[in-house]
C-alpha cells in the first residue's frame, strides 16, 4: 500500500534551516510529481512547492521562494525540503503529497516545524 | 496567490442536503477543471474526496459531488451523516502552482 512517512521536523529558532523528509513506498516513485503543503496550528491547508518526477521542474508559493528548496532522490525514494532563514510564520505541520494527475491522493501524517525563540 | 474563498461553517441535520462553496477567480478556478475537494478530521491527514471537479476517487461515497460554475466550485454532501463532521478544503491549479480554500467546518447538528 502507499505509504508516505515525514520526519525531520522539530523546534527551531528564528532564522534557523531545518531539512524535511518524506520516505514513500508502495508505489513507482519515479513516476509521480510531489508537493509539500502545510498547516500552521488551527489554521487551514497551504501549498508550499512542488517537483516533477524527474526532478527538472520545480516552483514554490511566493511566502517560501527563495528560502526553501525541494529536492528528491528517486533511488532512495526520498523527497526533502531544506528550509533556510525559517520564520515564526513557517510554525506549521508539513505534509509531503503524492501528486496523482493534478490531485493529491495520498499524504503522510505530517511532521511538526515550531519556529520560535 | 490569494487563498480561495470558502465560508467558514455550514451545519445540516442528518440526511439534509448541505453545499460548501469555493470561490476563486478567472487565474485558478475560471480557468481550470482543476479543482478537487479534501476532507480532514482533526489532527489528521486530509483525504481526497472529488477530483477534477466532479470525479470521486474509488471508495468515496456517491453523498459527495462536486461541481462548477464560471469561478465558483461547489461541493455537496447528500444524505448528511455524523461521520461527515470534518473540515473541507477547495484546491485548485494555478499557474504558479496551487492555491487552497480557508476550510468549512462541516457541523452535523
Amino acid at each position: 500500500q502507499v505509504q508516505l512517512v515525514e520526519s525531520g521536523g522539530g523546534l527551531v529558532k528564528p532564522g534557523g534551516s531545518l531539512r524535511l523528509s518524506c520516505e514513500a513506498s508502495g508505489f513507482t516513485f519515479s513516476n509521480y510529481y510531489l508537493n509539500w503543503i502545510r498547516q500552521a496550528p488551527g489554521k487551514g491547508l497551504e501549498w508550499v512547492s512542488y517537483i516533477s518526477s524527474s526532478g527538472t521542474t520545480i516552483s514554490y508559493a511566493d511566502s517560501v521562494r527563495g528560502r526553501f528548496t525541494i529536492s528528491r532522490d528517486n533511488a532512495k525514494n526520498s523527497l526533502y525540503l531544506q528550509m533556510n532563514s525559517l520564520r515564526v510564520e513557517d510554525t506549521a505541520v508539513y505534509y509531503c503529497a503524492r501528486d496523482r494527475s493534478n490531485n493529491f491522493d495520498y499524504w503522510g501524517q505530517g511532521t511538526l516545524v515550531t519556529v520560535s525563540s | 496567490q490569494s487563498a480561495l474563498t470558502q465560508p467558514a461553517s455550514v451545519s445540516g441535520s442528518p440526511g439534509q442536503s448541505i453545499t460548501i462553496s469555493c470561490t476563486g477567480t478567472g487565474s485558478d478556478v475560471g480557468s481550470y477543471n482543476l479543482v478537487s475537494w479534501y476532507q480532514q478530521y482533526s489532527g489528521k491527514a486530509p483525504k481526497l474526496m472529488i477530483y477534477e471537479v466532479s470525479k470521486r476517487p474509488s471508495g468515496v461515497s456517491d453523498r459527495f459531488s462536486g461541481s462548477k460554475s464560471g469561478n465558483t466550485a461547489s461541493l455537496t454532501i447528500s444524505g448528511l451523516q455524523a461521520e461527515d463532521e470534518a473540515d473541507y478544503y477547495c484546491c485548485s491549479y494555478t499557474v504558479l502552482g496551487w492555491v487552497f480554500g480557508g476550510g468549512t467546518k462541516v457541523t452535523v447538528l
